[in-house]
């Protein structure tokens, strides 16, 4: 099961930046953080990830926590196209399959 | 660079009937891996594969699933004697190499439905 704690869902406004939390308390040094979301009736897409320093790449960014037990991904400006369910994940116990939760529902009002 | 494509996009079947999925990763990606998304929940690893070989399969039911990823040709994921409780989409991730540092490549999805 997934290893990681998410709000089930977050609203923000159209054109404002969005933070959205996960804590990943019993993440090991090695393990990297991973972000994806997934639209409706889509698979998976990659959005970011991590291991100690913030990351920023064309879609968002990702700061990570001193003690690495939690991490915030940031929409600098969200659109409509941004409403997704956003998932963040460790690498699972070493497993290499990644640990999807029920992630964070985001919803975007226009 | 065409993507990860997988077929067919929607399966219907009858219970006891066979169901096979399949995936072909990007090009150049030699491993991948095979999800299960159950209504309203999130994805559930089922089993990782490179070339010829099942790398990592504990997310795999026992009985009645199997899957294979040979030197030529997609992958396949095999559900013998479905029940209603396969519904499900499932999908298939590619990546270059082993996942734990990278990113995975997704597919949309093969949905399953089991009447």
């Amino acid at each position: 099961d997934a290893k990681t704690t998410q709000p089930n869902s977050m609203e923000s406004n159209e054109e404002e930046p969005v933070h959205l939390p996960c804590n990943h308390s019993t993440i090991s040094g090695t393990d990297y953080i991973h972000w994806y979301r997934q639209l409706p009736s889509q698979g998976p897409e990659y959005v970011i990830h991590g291991l100690t320093s913030n990351v920023n790449n064309r879609m968002a960014s990702l700061a990570i926590a001193e003690d690495r037990k939690s991490s915030t991904l940031i929409l600098h400006r969200a659109t409509l196209r941004d409403a997704a369910v956003y998932y963040c994940l460790d690498n699972g116990g070493g497993a290499d399959g990644l640990t999807f939760g029920k992630g964070t529902h985001l919803i975007i009002q226009p | 660079n065409a993507g990860v494509m997988q077929n067919p996009r929607h399966l219907v079947r009858r219970r006891g009937q066979e169901a096979r999925l399949r995936c072909s990763p990007m090009k150049g990606h030699s491993h991948v891996y095979w999800y299960r998304q159950l209504p309203e929940e999130g994805l559930k690893f089922m089993v990782y594969l490179q070339k010829e070989n099942i790398i990592d399969e504990s997310g795999m039911p026992k009985e009645r699933f199997s899957a294979e990823f040979p030197k030529e040709g997609p992958s396949i994921l095999r559900i013998q004697q479905v029940v209603r409780g396969d519904s499900a989409a499932y999908f298939c991730a590619s990546s270059p190499g082993r996942r734990n540092t990278g990113e995975l490549f997704f597919g949309e999805g093969s949905r399953l439905t089991v009447l």
